[in-house]
């Protein structure tokens, strides 16, 4: 029963299109992330949301959106998509931001493949 | 930011044997050091961490060093089996706002029956 949702599983797309990625946790966690995995680059940081606030932002480009309409949502909204996207995109949460010995817990992550 | 380096990428074993991963980090501030194991297609988990005001863990089988003053850390995994063939990645952090772990590019780790 997993308790971090993230939908959908896979995805694909094409080139220069938008999609968003859905991530709900009910673990009754305050801080939220989002992190990325390619074979380039494994689990690399994007974003840390606190009590629905943005905390980090480790992406360099503006087409990578998050979105937190709820405490427990963290969605993920990407335009203009380019081949380099491709990856499988891990959300994840922990107890409380800002303290160091919090372990985080992953969702399953969403595979985005973009032709 | 924290800049985490590990080795091996690839490490292969066999069964029975002990398995070792290194760390090294760069920030002297950081002090949460947790490890994940991911497997084929799953989501990556904790399986172990320390903290800084420790130098040595162990559990089931797993055992962590740190060693604070040379930024390294350590996994090592004792009497090794074909069921911990995964991927294994280490992470760093820094108490305060902006908790963002930084991962290690992964170890994957091989145990030959």
């Amino acid at each position: 029963d997993p308790k971090i949702i993230q939908k959908p599983k896979y995805l694909v797309a094409v080139t220069g299109s938008e999609k968003i990625l859905i991530c709900e946790q009910y673990l009754g966690h305050n801080a939220m992330y989002w992190y990325r995995q390619s074979a380039k680059k494994p689990l690399e940081f994007m974003f840390s949301y606190s009590y629905q606030k943005l905390m980090d932002n480790q992406t360099a480009s503006s087409r990578f959106q998050p979105q937190s309409s709820k405490k427990n949502h963290l969605d993920l909204q990407i335009t203009a998509l380019k081949p380099d996207d491709s990856a499988t995109y891990f959300c994840a949460s922990s107890q409380e931001p800002g303290l160091s010995n919090e372990r985080l817990f992953f969702g399953h992550g969403t595979k985005l493949s973009v032709l | 930011g924290e800049q985490v380096e590990q080795l091996p990428s690839i490490l292969r074993v066999q069964e029975g044997s002990s398995a070792s991963i290194n760390c090294t980090y760069e920030n002297s501030a950081s002090n949460y050091f947790p490890w994940y194991k991911q497997e084929p297609g799953e989501n990556p988990k904790l399986i172990i961490d320390i903290r800084s005001n420790m130098e040595r863990k162990q559990t089931q089988g797993l055992i962590v060093l740190l060693d604070k003053k040379a930024k390294r850390f350590s996994l090592h995994i004792t009497d090794t089996q074909p069921g911990d063939s995964a991927m294994y990645f280490c992470a760093a952090s820094t108490s305060g706002g902006n908790y963002k772990p930084t991962f290690g590019k992964g170890t994957s780790l091989v145990v030959h029956p």
